[in-house]
Order: structure tokens, then C-alpha cells, then sequence
């Protein structure tokens, strides 16, 4: 068990909508991560926010948004959802930012967009 | 595009033998790290070796790098069925330590 808890585990939704993830990161972890992995693209990153605040933007959507709150728990709000969307989304937590440090993966939760 | 490409793709092995697993990458790193997945869960670190080094061992894990060639290999020795997982590489080039890139993984069978 990594100590990283995601919900839900499984979401099915619609064209056109919105959703939020949910992540509590291991405890003591300042640092959360999200990544996007589907099959034709792999594991993708998208955000990190290091205690409250936006550290790193990769590879995500207008339509995304993530944040981070003051218990450190993050979201990751996915709108105006397209069938491209559907993947796995995985949130990971560190301990700080500070490199060589690894990360701790939740289960992700499985989106299906039909 | 991707930093890190595994290489090969599939792997099938019989229990007791060793795997082996490649990645090369295109930048220079401050770090390569090694995750297991196993089908529909969550990454699990296995691994990191810092640019400086050359050679780490966890276990029955040995990790290389070459920096001159870009390229790492992960050594299970010793396999069991319960290696079965994909194997991911991902490189830390710089930045945020949140920006790890992940090649796209050598799916490891173990067969009993």
C-alpha cells in the first residue's frame, strides 16, 4: 500500500460533462502529482502542486484544472469530457521537491467517457 | 514526445531465468528511475540511480547507466511468476522532480 488514496476507483460519464478525482496524498507528503495513462500515449504528466501551489504543468488540457488544498489533498477537475479522454488518471505523492526523491502512486481511478 | 523508450516491448521468460530491460533516452538527466506496474494498479518504484552512478543494486534488481550512451538496463535476476508486471523507465531531465518522463514500458511474463 502506497498510502496514496484515490476516488473513485471507476467513473463512468458522458460526452460534454464534468468531473472531479480526488487524491489524499501519503501523510507527510507535500508534493502531488497527476498523470494521464492510456494506451496510444502512454503515461503522461500533467500537474504538480507542492503545498498549495502550482509547481509544474505538463502536457494538460484547457479543459483540465487541478488544486491543491490546504489539507493537501488535490483534485483534478476534467470538463466538457470527449471520448478521448477515457484513461487511467493516477495521482503521486513526494516528499518535498527536491529531486532524487521517489514517487508514491495511488490506484488510479479509471474514466470512461461514452 | 517520450523521454524514455524501453526496450523490448514484450518480454516472456520462464521462472528462474533473468530479465532483461533497456531504456534509452535523448537528453542528459539528473536521474533514471525504475516502476513496476502490475496490470490496472498503481506504479510502485523499484529503483533510482542518480547520473553520477554507474551501477545500484536492490535485491534482485541491478540497475545500469551509461550516460555516454543515454541508456539504462534493469536486471531481474532469477525470476518468479510474480515479477509478471510492465516495467517502466522514467528519466528526471530537469525542473520540477515532478516532471519525470515515462517511456511507454517492457511488459515482463513470467511463466511457471
Amino acid at each position: 500500500d502506497s498510502g496514496v488514496t484515490q476516488t473513485p476507483k471507476h467513473l463512468i460519464t458522458a460526452t460534454g460533462q464534468r468531473v472531479t478525482l480526488r487524491c489524499s496524498p501519503r501523510s507527510g507528503d507535500l508534493s502531488v502529482y497527476w498523470y494521464q495513462q492510456s494506451l496510444d500515449q502512454g503515461l503522461q504528466f500533467l500537474i504538480q502542486y507542492y503545498n498549495g501551489e502550482e509547481r509544474a504543468k505538463g502536457n494538460i488540457l484547457e479543459r483540465f484544472s487541478a488544486q491543491q488544498f490546504p489539507d493537501l489533498h488535490s483534485e483534478l477537475n476534467l470538463s466538457s469530457l470527449e471520448l478521448g479522454d477515457s484513461a487511467l488518471y493516477f495521482c503521486a505523492s513526494s516528499g518535498g521537491t527536491g529531486r532524487h526523491s521517489p514517487l508514491h502512486f495511488g490506484n488510479g481511478t479509471r474514466l470512461t467517457v461514452t | 514526445s517520450q523521454q524514455g523508450e524501453e526496450d523490448p516491448q514484450a518480454l516472456s521468460i520462464q521462472e528462474g531465468e533473468n530479465a532483461t530491460m533497456n531504456c534509452s533516452y535523448k537528453t542528459s538527466i539528473n536521474n533514471l528511475q525504475w516502476y513496476r506496474q502490475n496490470s490496472g494498479r498503481g506504479l510502485v518504484h523499484l529503483i533510482l540511480i542518480r547520473s553520477n552512478e554507474r551501477e545500484k543494486h536492490s535485491g534482485r534488481l541491478r540497475v545500469t547507466l551509461d550516460t555516454s550512451k543515454k541508456s539504462s538496463s534493469l536486471l531481474i535476476t532469477a525470476s518468479r511468476a510474480a515479477d509478471t508486471a510492465s516495467y517502466f523507465c522514467a528519466t528526471d531531465y530537469g525542473g520540477s522532480q515532478g516532471n519525470l518522463i515515462f517511456g511507454k514500458g517492457t511488459k515482463l511474463s513470467v511463466k511457471p
